[in-house]
């Protein structure tokens, strides 16, 4: 079957950094997305990764490794609307997207 | 633009009644959507349409029914409403010419609650 898992819930500092991680298991592979879920809002596209290696966007990075079935999504000099969820969404060998259940991350002054 | 619009936002269905969900994208893309995302859980696909008058089945499609009759709009029916349809529902869409992939976007969501 397929299978995205993603931490739950993750904490951190406003200020810090942050490393959100993404493990999958899927047939086919054609890309791996992040998008931001604000409590009650549609999802917003953070980032694409089709190939190995860093992608670095503003404050937001996002990893892959096709190899390890892996990867994360690095925030940094977090702020307070940082405070979301993060969904990790894999696009599968038919093109569809298969979504992770999202990691709810709260930011503490 | 006004991107992916949705109504209603908020429907309360009791249970065995039927009702559309409506979605109109004028971005011209190609491709629309329909996921349901219950609490603590990802999104699942319902239906999903690659152009007018061509729609396919998703991951959970029992219970759901769509139609593609125009690039703009692709309403969800919902027939004999079930307590397991409660949910929120987005409708989303993408651009997606033959050997690319981009983004998809989404509208704001419709909560629905079947007692």
């Amino acid at each position: 079957g397929q299978n995205i898992d993603q931490p739950t819930e993750m904490t951190a500092t406003e200020g810090a950094i942050v490393q959100i991680n993404c493990t999958y298991q899927t047939s086919g592979f054609n890309g791996l997305f992040w998008y931001q879920q604000h409590a009650g809002e549609a999802p917003t596209f953070l980032s694409y990764n089709v190939l190995d290696g860093l992608e670095e966007k503003g404050r937001f990075s996002s990893f892959l490794s096709r190899s390890k079935g892996y990867s994360y999504l690095l925030l940094k000099e977090l702020q307070m609307k940082d405070s979301a969820s993060y969904l990790c969404a894999v696009l599968d060998s038919n093109y569809q997207l298969i979504w992770g259940a999202g990691t709810k991350l709260i930011i503490k002054p | 633009n006004a991107g992916v619009t949705q109504t209603p936002k908020f429907r309360i269905l009791k249970i065995g009644q039927s009702m559309t969900l409506q979605c109109t994208q004028d971005m011209n893309h190609n491709y629309m959507y329909w996921y349901r995302q219950d609490p603590g859980m990802g999104l699942k696909l319902i239906y999903y349409s690659v152009g007018a008058g061509i729609t396919d089945k998703g991951e959970v499609p029992n219970g759901y029914n769509v139609s593609r009759s125009t690039t703009e709009d692709f309403p969800l029916r919902l027939e004999l409403a079930a307590p397991s349809q409660t949910s929120v529902y987005f409708c989303a869409s993408s651009y997606s010419p033959s050997g690319g992939v981009y983004e998809q976007f989404f509208g704001p969501g419709t909560r629905l609650t079947v007692l």
